[in-house]
């Protein structure tokens, strides 16, 4: 069974603040995916990486990929209100037909 | 944009009983997924479905669950006798392909089994 550890579960900083959320398995997978979800509803997609050692930007978010495929991080420069939600992590596995979710970090940027 | 699109948006239901969930993939997708997510707890793979069969299924998918794809648009999560624990979030997803595909999810049907 591969899992994915998520830390920290919360995480509340001020607006200007720059924070980084982890993603870690002792598992490999084919891809990582992020996703934001707001309350009541479904999970959307942010990005995903793909290679060992990728690095994706998305405006003042940086995704990573670990060299060895287990491991992600996401870093967000100078928070703003508007970021706050949650965050999850997902790895999927070789067939790429399931997606194994991180327990979340609920980020609050207070202004 | 298209979407994916789930009805109801919430079911009460008593213990014991069977619930059918519905789900209306993004129209040129092929891949179909079910995840739920318990109260506080984390978004869990149940099945994906492929080719009118299932491609994978979780260790929580078991004889009670049931999934079809029962005319071209719909496709449904069938809990044949519901349990107090059945109650969750359920998501819908779909995607055009496997692997690094985006799966788009719908908004859920919230479940709850008393």
């Amino acid at each position: 069974t591969q899992l994915l550890e998520q830390s920290p579960q919360f995480l509340s900083i001020q607006e200007g603040e720059n924070l980084t959320v982890y993603c870690n398995s002792s598992s490999v997978f084919s891809s990582l995916q992020w996703y934001r979800q707001e309350p009541g509803e479904g999970p959307v997609l942010l990005v995903t990486v793909v290679t060992g050692g990728e690095v994706k930007k998305l405006k003042r978010l940086t995704f990573q990929f670990g060299d060895a495929r287990k491991d992600s991080s996401l870093h967000i420069t100078a928070a703003q209100p508007g970021d706050t939600g949650l965050y999850l992590c997902a790895g999927v596995n070789n067939a790429g037909n399931m997606l194994t979710f991180g327990g979340g970090t609920r980020l609050m940027v207070k202004p | 944009e298209p979407e994916v699109t789930q009805t109801p948006s919430h079911q009460v239901t008593q213990m014991g009983q069977e619930v059918i969930l519905r789900c209306v993939p993004i129209s040129n997708h092929l891949y179909f997924y079910w995840y739920r997510q318990i109260l506080g707890q984390k978004v869990e793979f149940l099945v994906s479905f492929y080719n009118n069969e299932i491609s994978e299924k979780s260790e929580i998918f078991d004889d009670q669950f049931s999934v079809e794809r029962p005319d071209g648009s719909n496709f449904t999560l069938k809990i044949r006798s519901t349990k107090l624990e059945d109650s969750a979030m359920y998501f819908c997803a779909s995607s055009e392909a496997l692997r690094w595909q985006t799966q788009y999810f719908g908004p859920g049907t919230r479940l709850l089994v008393l």
